[in-house]
């Protein structure tokens, strides 16, 4: 079945630092990516995403480009702020298989220090 | 503006009662969601419905129930059947191949 495995937290940055969050995926058929941000106490917003392979995925400086070639779909900004401190959430749709539900990686924790 | 509206926000249930969970939205959706949110364990999906009056299991729906009388309308119920209900419940709406809309959550805990 479908399946998402993203880089283990939680992660503790310096402001102006730069982020990577490793996200890799299973899927039967040809999935959409996702990556969604979750603050404290707060429903999921959807941060980027990607429809097809080599697709670019960017907002509030966050980029993620499709890589069908390693299954992957990393999360990279080049200059973190406080205010980026939540959990992230690497996400597929998958058109060849569970294409009703999004698949969640675990999460992980982005903790910005000023 | 358009949303999803989870209520109550924070849910108190005692042993053996059952209780149950808004979800509402106003965005026209057809497709919605009731997903689970452990420390540590991402979403799991418990139920989805697609269509007015028809719902699907989903991964972990033992315990749970829906209903979908109303288009705008998800409502979930936790059983007494369900043993550990203590988490994190988010509510969410899709239309086509936009992107999903999530909730603000309910937090339930068991006392």
């Amino acid at each position: 079945g479908d399946s998402v495995t993203q880089m283990e937290g939680p992660v503790t940055l310096s402001e102006e630092a730069f982020l990577t969050i490793n996200c890799t995926y299973t899927a039967t058929g040809y999935p959409s990516l996702f990556w969604y941000v979750q603050y404290p106490g707060e429903g999921l917003q959807l941060l980027l995403k990607a429809t097809k392979a080599d697709d670019k995925g960017s907002n509030k400086g966050f980029e993620a480009t499709y890589r069908k070639e390693t299954t992957s779909f990393h999360l990279e900004k080049g200059s973190v702020q406080v205010s980026d401190s939540a959990v992230y959430f690497c996400a597929l749709t998958d058109s060849g298989g569970s294409n009703y539900k999004l698949t969640f990686g675990k999460g992980t924790l982005l903790t910005v220090n000023p | 503006d358009g949303g999803i509206t989870q209520s109550p926000k924070y849910l108190f249930r005692k042993e053996g009662q059952n209780v149950t969970l808004s979800c509402e939205q106003n965005l026209n959706h057809d497709a919605m969601y009731w997903y689970r949110q452990d420390p540590g364990q991402g979403l799991r999906l418990i139920y989805y419905s697609q269509i007015v009056n028809d719902f699907q299991k989903g991964d972990i729906a033992e315990g749970y129930s829906v209903s979908r009388e109303k288009k705008e309308s998800f409502p979930l119920t936790v059983t007494s059947a369900q043993k550990n209900p203590t988490a994190f419940y988010l509510c969410a709406s899709k239309e086509g191949n936009y992107g999903y809309t999530f909730g603000s959550g309910t937090r339930l805990t068991v006392v």
